[in-house]
C-alpha cells in the first residue's frame, strides 16, 4: 500500500511565526501537489511540483520536492491568520498513476 | 455557476433510507471523481469516470452506486448505509483523468448516517 505520511498532524502557532509541514513516503511520485482546504469547502490546489529537487514559491509559501521524488515540504514564512486551514499533500504514484493523499495537517494561526 | 457544485451540502439519513448526492462541473472537463473524507484519514478515492465510463472502483461497498449520465454530471446513490459511512463526500473533476491532472473539488456533502 502506498502511503503519504504528513507531519505534524496539528499545528497551532502565533501570527508571524514560521512553520514547515512535511510529506514523506517510501514510494516515488511522478508529481506531488499541495492543497489547502478551509472548513465547509473542498481542497484547492496550491502548487504542483514535478522535478526532483524543485523549489516553488507562492508569496510566503515555499514548496520543495525531494531529490528522489519521495518527499516534499511546505514552509510558510510569517504565518497569518488567513493561512489557517487543512493542508493536504497528494502525489501521483509513478507505478500506478493514482493520486494518493496524505492525512493532512491542520494549521491554526492565532492573531 | 462556476467550478464544481455539489448538492445537498448537508444530509442526515437513517440506515434504511435511499438518497442521492449530486455533482455538477462547469469546467468542460472529461473526468469526474468521488472521494470520501473522514476525520484524521487521507482522502479515499471511491470512483473515477472518464468520458462517462467508469474507469476505477476502489473496492467500494455496493451500498454506494455511482452514475454518470454525461460528462458534466455525477451522482452517488446511497442505500442501506451504515453509521461508519458518515463523512464528507467530495466530488472533483479534471481535464482528462490522467496522471498529473489538476483536480478541482466541489465543497462536499456532509453526510450523517443515524
Amino acid at each position: 500500500t502506498q502511503l503519504l505520511e504528513q507531519s505534524p498532524q496539528f499545528l497551532s502557532i502565533q501570527e508571524g511565526e514560521n512553520l514547515t509541514v512535511y510529506c514523506n513516503s517510501s514510494s516515488v511520485f511522478s508529481s506531488l501537489q499541495w492543497y489547502r482546504q478551509e472548513p465547509g469547502e473542498g481542497p484547492v490546489l496550491l502548487v504542483t511540483v514535478v522535478t526532483g529537487g524543485e523549489v516553488k514559491k507562492l508569496k510566503r509559501l515555499t514548496f520543495q520536492f525531494g531529490d528522489a521524488r519521495k518527499d516534499s515540504s511546505l514552509h510558510i514564512t510569517a504565518a497569518q491568520p488567513g493561512d489557517t486551514g487543512l493542508y493536504l499533500c497528494a502525489g501521483y504514484a509513478s507505478n500506478t498513476g493514482k493520486l494518493i493523499f496524505g492525512q493532512g495537517t491542520t494549521l491554526q494561526v492565532k492573531p | 455557476e462556476t467550478g464544481v457544485t455539489q448538492t445537498p451540502r448537508h444530509l442526515v439519513m437513517g440506515m434504511t433510507n435511499k438518497k442521492s448526492l449530486k455533482c455538477e462541473q462547469h469546467l468542460g472537463h472529461n473526468a469526474m471523481y468521488w472521494y470520501k473524507q473522514s476525520a484524521k484519514k487521507p482522502l479515499e478515492l471511491m470512483f473515477v469516470y472518464s468520458l462517462e465510463e467508469r474507469v476505477e472502483n476502489n473496492s467500494v461497498p455496493s451500498r454506494f452506486s455511482p452514475e454518470c449520465p454525461n460528462s458534466s454530471h455525477l451522482f452517488l446513490h446511497l442505500h442501506t448505509l451504515q453509521p461508519e459511512d458518515s463523512a464528507l463526500y467530495l466530488c472533483a473533476s479534471s481535464q482528462d483523468g490522467i496522471a498529473g491532472d489538476e483536480q478541482f473539488f466541489g465543497p462536499g456533502t456532509r453526510l450523517t448516517v443515524l
